[in-house]
């Protein structure tokens, strides 16, 4: 079975200050996409970074990093110089291509609330 | 930057009622989603669609729905007769498969359906 699994249902961070989010994923899929996304209150999934399984330098977009761990399964994002506008939700997902379609599953997600 | 449009933003129906959800993706995307949220919870997989026919559907995608791309533009979810349990926010969302921002699942602003 395909799972993401999140543990960390609800996390804070102090204005400035640096958060990591952790993700791990199992699939029998040698070829996969992860990505995180992020869903601030009452507003849509945004995509906040994206990871291709077949390369091991960790993706980075500005102040939003990777560790991306392919033997442990592991996606943990780092939000560094965490700001107010990072509060929402959090969402991890991975891709795979299953029988000429893109499936997605997706993690539980966990809330982030940065504080001032 | 294009994006995944969604109507009504919200609809309030009574229990039994048909409601239909209307998507308009992205022009040039080929592979087609809906999702949905119950309370800003976990996101559930409904049903994918490429090349005019449902490629998956999960166990919530039972006999009460169904899906369209009646004009080659929109893409709509209907529910035949619904529940108090299907209220929720359904997202859309679509993939261009190739190209620039291959792989990526783009979600529109979503419609929040409330069954009264």
């Amino acid at each position: 079975a395909q799972t993401v699994t999140q543990s960390q249902p609800e996390m804070s961070v102090q204005e400035a200050e640096t958060v990591t989010l952790s993700c791990t994923y199992d699939t029998s899929e040698s070829n996969y996409y992860l990505f995180w996304y992020k869903q601030p209150p009452s507003r849509q999934m945004i995509l906040v970074i994206r990871q291709e399984a077949y390369k091991q330098q960790n993706a980075t977009e500005n102040r939003f990093s990777v560790n991306f761990q392919k033997a442990a399964k592991s996606f943990s994002l780092k939000i560094s110089d965490s700001q107010l506008g990072d509060t929402a939700m959090y969402f991890c997902a991975f891709m795979i291509l299953n029988s000429g379609t893109y499936k997605y599953i997706f993690g539980t997600g966990t809330r982030l609330k940065v504080l001032a | 930057e294009p994006e995944v449009t969604q109507t009504p933003s919200h609809q309030v129906t009574q229990m039994g009622q048909e409601v239909i959800l209307r998507c308009v993706p992205i022009s040039n995307h080929l592979y087609f989603y809906w999702y949905r949220q119950i309370l800003g919870q976990k996101v559930e997989f409904l049903v994918s669609f490429y090349n005019n026919e449902i490629s998956e559907k999960s166990e919530i995608f039972d006999d009460q729905f169904s899906v369209e791309r009646p004009d080659g533009s929109n893409f709509t979810l209907k529910i035949r007769s619904t529940k108090l349990e299907d209220s929720a926010m359904y997202f859309c969302a679509s993939n261009g498969g190739t190209g620039r921002g291959a792989n990526v699942l783009t979600f529109g602003a979503g419609s929040r359906l409330t069954v009264l």
